[in-house]
């Protein structure tokens, strides 16, 4: 079936670090792919989305490039802030209307 | 413009009681479905209603059960409560039921505890 695979965390970086954090898919069909964040307490906030293969989501500083070839969405950030500490959640949207998310990977940003 | 407001915020049960969990979609979204995530984990698809009408469900017990109303509101309902239903249960809206392209928001969640 239709699965997300993200890399486990917790991520530690200092502030003005690269940021990536690995996302691979296995679905059937042409599914859509989302990046939701989620701050301590709080629901989930759509960060990003890719409708279809080679279209690039960006939002605040983060991009990710929707590559079928090799079934990822990487989440990317040249400079990370501290305010961008939260949890990641990268989700794929099949036929169907509902979303498969990955496990989530907690970031941690030092000054 | 009011986003996905769910109620209430967090609420403490003992097991075998019942809950009823409510969510508002944002204002002209007819979708709404329901996921479960438990501490340290993705979200989990529950239900997603669509014109009052169900139309998706995904791995949970018939313990789980919900419906829409004609305001497209929607209302949560878990019998016989477990120590395992035990998480943040989350609303999201969207204006199709498939909506693939502008994506699902999401409300801030209902904290549910069951002693």
């Amino acid at each position: 079936g239709d699965s997300v695979t993200q890399m486990e965390g917790p991520v530690t970086l200092s502030e003005e670090a690269f940021l990536t954090i690995n996302c691979t898919y296995t679905a059937t069909g042409y599914p859509s792919l989302f990046w939701y964040v989620q701050y301590p307490g709080e629901g989930l906030q759509l960060l990003l989305k890719a409708t279809k293969a080679d279209d690039k989501g960006s939002n605040k500083g983060f991009e990710a490039t929707y590559r079928k070839e090799t079934t990822s969405f990487h989440l990317e950030k040249g400079s990370v802030q501290v305010s961008d500490s939260a949890v990641y959640f990268c989700a794929l949207a099949p036929e169907g209307g509902k979303l498969i998310f990955g496990q989530g990977t907690e970031l941690s940003v030092k000054p | 413009d009011a986003g996905v407001t769910q109620s209430p915020t967090h609420l403490i049960k003992t097991r075998g009681q019942h809950v009823t969990l409510r969510c508002s979609p944002i204002s002209g979204h007819k979708s709404v479905s329901w996921y479960q995530q438990v501490l340290g984990q993705g979200p989990q698809f529950i239900f997603q209603y669509y014109e009052k009408e169900e139309r998706g469900r995904g791995n949970f017990p018939d313990r789980f059960s919900a419906r829409q109303f004609p305001n497209y509101s929607s209302e949560l309902n878990v019998n016989a409560l477990l120590l395992g239903d035990s998480a943040l249960y989350l609303c999201a809206s969207s204006l199709a039921k498939n909506d693939r392209v502008n994506g699902y928001t999401f409300g801030s969640g209902t904290r549910l505890t069951v002693v």
